[in-house]
């Protein structure tokens, strides 16, 4: 399996633009995550998906963000309008179990590379 | 989540054991150290957890205090391949956005030839 996938791994926006990231979970796993990496907040689960239906969006910082899932394979993550604050490095993540995210937390979270967003 | 405290770097000689501090003094009872690490421009590897018992698996090995305020990650054989950012994480039994990983500066570990 080549893991989870993301694309793009860079993008440079203009503020106001819209920004859609996108990922491909490992084939199987039932759960997908979406994180946002900043130095000064570390990593931030945004939002994630059991079997393509979003659990928990409590992450997500405003309504401009939002989250779909359409298939088993596929999901994306969309910011409207984008924010030079919004610049961050954004991680997909699945999971075979919601494990990763209970106790113990013994099953970790399989991430992609990232997109590197940077909003000017 | 508890604040944890790591020297900013450290170098390890290629094949020598690397042992990555961490404080923790204001961990509470029921939660785990976590280590993650980040090799440059990739996502998040989960590495081991504990609670208060030592732990090992095929990567490392994680020696927590009596008192459970610090702990100390062991890489006992690092190769090249193990440089990377190591960040120790406390976390407690919470759900739902308590998949935050709060990773803080972490221990930028470089392994020499």
């Amino acid at each position: 399996d080549a893991g989870v996938i993301q694309s793009p791994r860079h993008e440079v926006t203009e503020m106001g633009q819209e920004v859609t990231l996108r990922c491909k979970p490992i084939s199987g796993h039932d759960y997908l995550f979406w994180y946002r990496q900043t130095m000064m907040r570390g990593l931030e689960l945004l939002i994630y998906f059991n079997n393509n239906v979003p659990i928990d969006d409590s992450g997500m910082p405003e309504d401009r963000f939002s989250a779909k899932m359409p298939n088993a394979s596929f999901s994306t993550l969309k910011i409207q309008p984008s924010e030079p604050r919004d610049s961050a490095v954004y991680f997909c993540a699945s999971s075979p179990s919601d494990r990763a995210l209970l106790p113990p937390f013994n099953t970790e979270a399989f991430f992609g590379q990232g997109t590197r967003l940077t909003v000017v | 989540d508890a604040k944890t405290t790591q020297p900013p770097s450290m170098d390890c000689a290629e094949g020598r054991a690397a042992n990555l501090p961490c404080n923790h003094s204001t961990i509470s009872g029921n939660e785990y150290v976590y280590w993650y690490r980040q090799i440059h421009s990739q996502g998040p590897q989960y590495i081991i957890h504990g609670l208060k018992n030592n732990e090992t698996n095929e990567m490392a090995s994680l020696i927590i205090t009596e008192d459970r305020k610090s702990s100390t990650l062991i890489l006992p054989h690092a190769t090249l391949r193990d440089t990377a950012v190591y960040y120790c994480i406390v976390r407690g039994h919470y759900g739902g956005s308590q998949g935050n990983l709060i990773f803080g500066k972490g221990t930028k570990l470089s392994v020499k030839p």
